[in-house]
């Protein structure tokens, strides 16, 4: 079984600030980890994804994940919020293989303060 | 790019209606995906295909079925709308086999059930 959890539903800071979105999995098998964003009445799109490799990933818009197995976590970061940056943010795992199943934590909504 | 279209952005159906939600994508993807997203539950997996007329049960099956009778197109049938049925729904692609593959959203479709 796999699962996600999301600590704080929602996340405030200061355009400029850094971004700090926590997240952390538990999986019987190695992990696929993704990040996605969804903006205001949009589908969700792929920010950054782990498979395997390097640990530190870099996705689009300046965001970057870290991959700790030690610490089953995958914590997606930004170093200077943009006010365009403010969205909902969900964290997902898969197990790979022939298992399709993508489980998606519950979010964390972003808000940027001017 | 690859696109994701869902027949209605919004929809408001009665109780006890068959409601039908159709998802087409453009490029030749093999699997395909609905969710449901609820404030404070995330993503949750309703059923998945992986080829043409083949399904697969996701996290909450009850009170929808699915049909895939091409390999772009993908719809999702309420049998009976119930008011807990009311959500936004989600349909999503991947191109290849299993979990590693990035998932590309649709716009999504709000449904009231009155």
């Amino acid at each position: 079984a796999q699962s996600v959890t999301q600590l704080g539903s929602h996340v405030s800071v200061s355009e400029g600030a850094l971004v700090l979105l926590r997240c952390n999995y538990s999986s019987s098998v190695p992990p696929y980890l993704f990040w996605y964003v969804q903006y205001p009445n949009q589908g969700l799109q792929l920010l950054l994804k782990y498979t395997t490799g390097a640990t530190l990933v870099k996705g689009i818009n300046g965001f970057e994940a870290e991959f700790k197995k030690s610490e089953t976590s995958f914590h997606l970061t930004k170093p200077s919020a943009h006010m365009s940056d403010a969205a909902e943010y969900f964290c997902a795992v898969s197990s790979g293989g022939s298992n399709y199943k993508l489980t998606f934590g519950k979010g964390t909504l972003l808000t940027v303060n001017p | 790019d690859v696109k994701v279209t869902q027949s209605s952005r919004y929809l408001v159906k009665r109780t006890g209606e068959k409601v039908f939600l159709e998802c087409v994508q453009d490029m030749d993807h093999e699997n395909m995906f609905w969710y449901r997203q609820d404030p404070g539950l995330g993503l949750r997996l309703i059923y998945f295909s992986y080829d043409v007329k083949m399904k697969e049960k996701g996290d909450i099956p009850e009170g929808y079925s699915v049909s895939r009778e091409k390999k772009e197109r993908f719809s999702l049938i309420l049998e009976s709308a119930s008011t807990n049925q009311t959500s936004m729904y989600l349909c999503a692609s991947s191109l290849g086999y299993g979990g590693v593959e990035t998932q590309y959203f649709g716009p999504g479709t709000r449904l009231l059930v009155l």
